[in-house]
């Protein structure tokens, strides 16, 4: 099984900085098969980056991904009010499908 | 517009089964794998299990093997969980969801992710 590890934990920001949020896999993941989600409280989470860099429909072009292999990124280049939320990073290149624990950004 | 609709949800002692219900809308169902997350109080997502556009292939985590089915009916454009003996473990919100992308090297689900999600329904296991 791959396990996902997400750092920071939590990262507290103001709106209008950048956040660069890591996810590191315990073996290589191949095809870039990772993906980025964002879940707000109460809330589904929604797809926002797949195959590591591809953004999902509809996402802003604030968000960017990043990384190969075993450390993948996710970028936020401004944040705004309604990205303060939990990101999870997923791997789907080995079953069982993982994922990471999670980044909470919360406001500073 | 793509929707997602669970039902079935409830308190269940331990023990006991339930059946959980997605009712899909807005895309072509039939051409799509579907699959279930679920998400325990105040943690992560888990994977739980997924199902391929046909039914012909059904994949499970290790968790749940054994005790939960998955199934569809592409006529009702309904994905179905069928979950027995459960365990206080598995309280959590169920969510549906469906798959996008095609089967990876080692075989599906791999090359699977998910690109839609319902709005979770929760499942409470108690004794």
């Amino acid at each position: 099984e791959i396990v996902l590890t997400q750092s920071p934990g939590t990262l507290s920001l103001s709106p209008g900085e950048r956040a660069t949020l890591s996810c590191r896999a315990s073996q290589n993941i191949n095809s870039n098969y990772l993906a980025w989600y964002q879940q707000k409280p109460g809330q589904a989470p929604r797809l926002l980056i797949y195959y590591a860099s591809s953004r999902a429909t509809g996402i802003p072009d604030r968000f960017s991904g990043s990384g190969s292999a075993t450390d993948f990124t996710l970028t936020i280049s401004r944040l705004e009010p309604e990205d303060f939320a939990v990101y999870y990073c997923q791997q789907y290149d080995s079953s069982p499908l993982t994922f990471g624990p999670g980044t909470k950004v919360d406001i500073k | 517009e793509v929707q997602l609709l669970e039902s079935g949800g409830d308190l269940v002692q331990t023990g006991g089964s339930l059946r959980l219900s997605c009712v899909a809308s807005g895309f072509t169902f039939s051409n799509y794998a579907m699959g279930w997350v679920r998400q325990a109080p105040g943690r992560g997502l888990e994977w739980v299990s997924g199902i391929s556009k046909n039914a012909a292939s059904a994949y499970y985590a290790d968790s749940v093997k054994g005790r939960f089915t998955i199934s569809r009916d592409n006529s009702k454009n309904t994905l179905y969980v069928e979950m027995n003996s459960l365990r206080a473990e598995d309280t959590a919100v169920y969510y549906c969801a469906k798959f996008e992308g095609y089967c990876g090297g080692g075989g599906c689900p791999t090359g699977w992710h998910f690109d839609y999600w319902g709005q979770g329904t929760l499942v409470t296991v108690s004794s």
